[in-house]
């Protein structure tokens, strides 16, 4: 099984462009989500989504966009890249979201905008 | 201040000495993870706790939930063991949402 498959690893960006993230995952998991990693702090919850059809904000979801139209794929976009998204991006993945769920998580992308 | 306080920050280590990381957490929660995080790779889930302890091979993890505090333990410390060990809390007042801690670098010295 590939498990969560986060493309592309590495990217650079100049402000203003857009740009999409993708994820998507092999194992039937309902429970997806997206979060992003800086220097010094946890990872933060970007958007996360419950089914297909159903997404819902996390703790920091300006400025991103996503939408769930299969279970497998979880797109995260950038309609207008800004220096302040800078950043590694995780995305992750378990069957309900349930709290006593392990997840599963993507090897990350990381983000440069210049 | 951080809901969720790990430390130390940064831990050094020589090959088989035992290590402990502690995490704090400050709000009500129904679960508590401890992840690791490989140089240029991904995150891995390690244990997941409710109450009491679990172990995993060389790996123990502990949580105390009147104290608010987990522990995560490696017996006979090994350089592959380096790498960002990360405590993440779910928390039914915040929707469940994770809340993760900023983490502790571990380096296993041979």
């Amino acid at each position: 099984n590939a498990g969560v498959t986060q493309t592309p690893k590495f990217q650079v960006l100049k402000t203003g462009q857009s740009m999409t993230l993708q994820c998507a995952q092999d194992m039937n998991h309902e429970y997806m989500s997206w979060y992003r990693q800086d220097p010094g702090m946890g990872l933060r919850l970007i958007h996360y989504s419950v089914g297909a059809g159903i997404t819902d904000q996390g703790e920091v979801p300006n400025g991103y966009n996503v939408s769930r139209s299969t279970t497998e794929d979880f797109p995260l976009r950038l309609l207008s890249a800004a220096p302040s998204q800078t950043s590694v991006y995780f995305c992750a993945s378990s069957w309900t979201g349930a709290t006593n769920e392990k997840l599963f998580f993507g090897s990350g992308t990381q983000l440069s905008v210049l | 201040k951080n809901e969720v306080e790990q430390s130390p920050q940064n831990l050094t280590a020589q090959e088989g000495e035992f290590i402990t990381i502690n995490c704090s957490y400050s709000v009500g929660i129904s679960a508590l993870h401890w992840l690791q995080q490989h140089p240029g790779g991904g995150i891995v889930s390690l244990f997941m706790l409710s109450s009491g302890k679990k172990k995993h091979g060389r790996l123990i993890a502990t949580i105390n939930i009147q104290e608010k505090h987990s522990s995560l333990h490696i017996t006979a410390s090994h350089p592959r063991d380096s790498a960002v060990y990360i405590c993440a809390v779910r928390s039914p007042s915040r929707n469940n949402d994770m809340r993760f801690g900023a983490g502790t670098r571990l380096t296993v010295k041979p």
